[in-house]
């Protein structure tokens, strides 16, 4: 099954700086890539996502990178605020599938 | 709309009881899922539903049961509770091979249980 590891699992920035955040997945099947926001008490909500067919995708200050070959994808920040701390978790899988397998987790803090 | 809901906010169990958590949606979604969350881990796969009716095990089921006798509503039981299920639950929803153009998974606000 797919396996997904992600890197750092702590971050701190200072705030306008730009803040990676960086996944690994194992199987070369996974085509849909989501990246989740969760604040503090809340449940996570999907920032950005990328499909297999793409290598890079922006949204105002979010950016997401995909390299197929070496099966990593990469979460990019630019101009960071405090209002962007919080834990970011990546997800790969199948976009027709039922479920995806979600990393561990990244804590942002984006210090005033 | 209030998207997805979950009740209770938080309970305490004692090891050995029961409870059924709640969770509702009203996009009519047909895609419904609940996870757990550990402290420091991502989010594992509890069960799944692709519709009214139908279920599925996730990664970690073992320990929980559901079902889905409505488009809104996907109660996890847990039977028989024991300290590692203490943990936070999240239940989802997603309009997956309803046409949508976005596969974006809608979490409601969880459920911190503690076993003890």
């Amino acid at each position: 099954g797919e396996n997904v590891e992600q890197h750092p699992s702590t971050l701190s920035v200072q705030e306008g700086d730009s803040a990676v955040i960086k996944c690994t997945y194992s199987d070369s099947a996974s085509n849909y890539f989501p990246w989740y926001k969760q604040e503090l008490g809340k449940g996570p909500q999907l920032i950005i996502d990328i499909r297999s067919n793409v290598g890079e995708k922006k949204d105002q200050r979010i950016a997401v990178t995909l390299n197929k070959t070496a099966k990593h994808f990469s979460l990019h920040i630019t101009e960071t605020q405090p209002e962007d701390s919080a834990v970011y978790f990546c997800a790969a899988g199948l976009r027709y599938g039922q479920n995806f397998v979600f990393g561990p987790g990244t804590r942002l803090s984006v210090l005033p | 709309n209030a998207g997805v809901t979950q009740t209770p906010k938080f309970r305490i169990l004692k090891i050995g009881q029961s409870m059924t958590l709640q969770c509702t949606q009203d996009m009519n979604h047909n895609y419904m899922y609940w996870y757990r969350q550990d402290p420091g881990m991502g989010l594992k796969l509890i069960y799944y539903s692709v519709g009214a009716g139908i279920t599925d095990k996730g990664e970690v089921p073992n320990g929980y049961n559901v079902s889905r006798s409505t488009t809104e509503d996907f109660p996890l039981r847990l039977e028989l509770a024991a300290p590692s299920q203490t943990s936070v639950y999240f239940c989802a929803s997603s309009s997956l091979g309803q046409g949508a153009s976005s596969y974006e998974q809608y979490f409601g606000p969880g459920t911190r249980l503690t076993v003890t």
